[in-house]
């Protein structure tokens, strides 16, 4: 079965720290792949998405993620965090095989000013 | 309309009783899914809807739980006898494909569900 796992549970970071938070799946077909963030009482929002093409993609606020295909991850990083980058990082997966789209468990994100 | 709109936002029901929880999807997305989110833990999918019909109900955890959508819009899950285990965000999507077709995905802000 097709399955998305999120090694990091809790990650706390100072502000302008570096942040990779890791995302594997478990599906040998064709996959799209996403993260979502959902901040303190709001309702989840898209953070950048890969369909095909290049590996490299870039979202909002600064975030950029890597298709790596033969590690079947797509980790998600950005360079120097901010306060208000406070939330949950959730990845997602679908293809036409799983007929839905699969989460992670998420990552908790806390910034200290 | 501009995003995915659920009603009501907020929930607090007596265990035992039956709700019914609502879904507006943008206009036009043809595909529409019910996702359920536990205090502390990801996101449990539910059920998928293409179009009226729905192609994948493996999600839904018990009899209790059922999902009708009527018109390629509204949906609304039903929860029957509620238990204190139903508590949970419930959250509603729609995109404008099917799975895998390269279509992105909108969520609405949720139905937050406390059964007491």
């Amino acid at each position: 079965a097709q399955s998305v796992s999120q090694h990091n549970h809790h990650v706390i970071l100072s502000e302008a720290a570096s942040l990779e938070l890791g995302c594997n799946y478990s599906y040998g077909g064709t996959v799209n792949l996403f993260w979502y963030v959902q901040y303190p009482g709001q309702h989840l929002q898209l953070l950048l998405k890969y369909f095909s093409g290049d590996p490299l993609v870039k979202g909002i606020k600064g975030f950029e993620a890597e298709f790596i295909k033969s590690k079947f991850s797509f980790n998600l990083r950005k360079p120097s965090v901010q306060w208000s980058d406070t939330a949950e990082y959730f990845c997602a997966l679908d293809s036409s095989n799983t007929g839905k789209l699969i989460f992670g468990q998420g990552t908790t994100l806390q910034v200290k000013p | 309309g501009a995003g995915v709109s659920q009603s009501p936002s907020n929930k607090v029901t007596e265990k035992g009783k039956d709700v019914e929880l609502r879904c507006d999807p943008i206009s036009g997305h043809t595909a529409l899914y019910w996702y359920r989110q536990r205090l502390g833990q990801g996101l449990e999918f539910l059920i998928y809807f293409q179009g009226n019909s729905a192609p994948d109900k493996s999600g839904l955890p018990s009899d209790r739980f059922s999902a009708e959508r009527t018109g390629e819009s509204v949906s609304t899950l039903t929860i029957q006898r509620t238990q204190q285990e139903d508590s949970a965000v419930y959250l509603c999507a729609s995109s404008l494909g099917a799975p895998g077709m390269n279509y992105g995905y909108t969520f609405g802000s949720g139905t937050r569900l406390t059964v007491v």
